[in-house]
């Protein structure tokens, strides 16, 4: 089955890391996202990491995946109150076709304490 | 450059009413999808469109259709609305299959 499982809400302070959790079932996933969506807004597209990757790091974001244990994780370093949002973890399904789909998980809400 | 975008911004329906929510994308994708946003349950597919001409059903797709009226216009339709529609609807769309999405900001709809 597809499905993938997030933590629904984490607090942190402001400075210190913050670290989102997320699992999914579909080992044949390309592709795995994160999406951040602020309040009232859509979702925008943060970072991704291919399967075959580890590790992928962009600025203060880093991006862990263990596929063995289909485990995907968020870091986020030195947080900020402007982090504060939903962060949504989404995995590629391809079933043949000309497109894949994505399916997402419910969304962790990230607090940031000043 | 727009990106997606999707009208109404809100919306307020009778049951039993019937609508039409328009999204467009003016950045040349192949790829377009309708999503709707409930608490708690995260994301979950209603239709997709793979390219101009073709469409499929996601997870929910009871209860809406769609038409990919052109490369850049994908519209998911009530027939007759239902308290259980009332929701948050994102469109988004891809260049490619395994490309990211960039998601329109949303309508936001309440069936009473």
């Amino acid at each position: 089955g597809e499905d993938v499982e997030q933590s629904l809400f984490l607090s942190v302070r402001e400075g210190d890391s913050s670290v989102i959790n997320c699992t999914y079932t579909d080992s044949s996933s390309t592709y795995l996202y994160w999406y951040k969506q602020e309040p009232g807004a859509g979702l925008q597209l943060l970072t991704y990491i291919f399967s075959n990757m580890d590790m992928k790091q962009d600025q203060r974001l880093t991006v862990l995946l263990n596929k063995k244990d289909k485990h995907l994780s968020l870091r986020i370093a030195d947080t900020q109150t402007g982090d504060s949002a939903i962060y949504f973890c989404a995995e590629s399904i391809r079933r043949g076709g000309a497109t894949n789909k994505l399916i997402f998980g419910t969304g962790t809400l990230l607090a940031v304490q000043p | 450059n727009a990106g997606v975008t999707q009208t109404p911004k809100f919306q307020v329906l009778k049951t039993g009413q019937s609508m039409t929510l328009q999204c467009a994308q003016d950045m040349n994708h192949n790829s377009m999808y309708w999503y709707r946003q409930d608490p708690g349950m995260g994301l979950r597919l209603i239709y997709y469109s793979a390219s101009e001409g073709t469409t499929d059903k996601g997870e929910v797709p009871n209860g809406y259709n769609v038409s990919r009226l052109n490369k850049r216009e994908f519209s998911l339709r009530l027939e007759s609305a239902a308290p259980s529609q009332t929701s948050v609807y994102f469109c988004a769309s891809s260049r490619d299959r395994d490309d990211g999405y960039t998601f329109g900001s949303g309508t936001r709809l309440t069936v009473v």
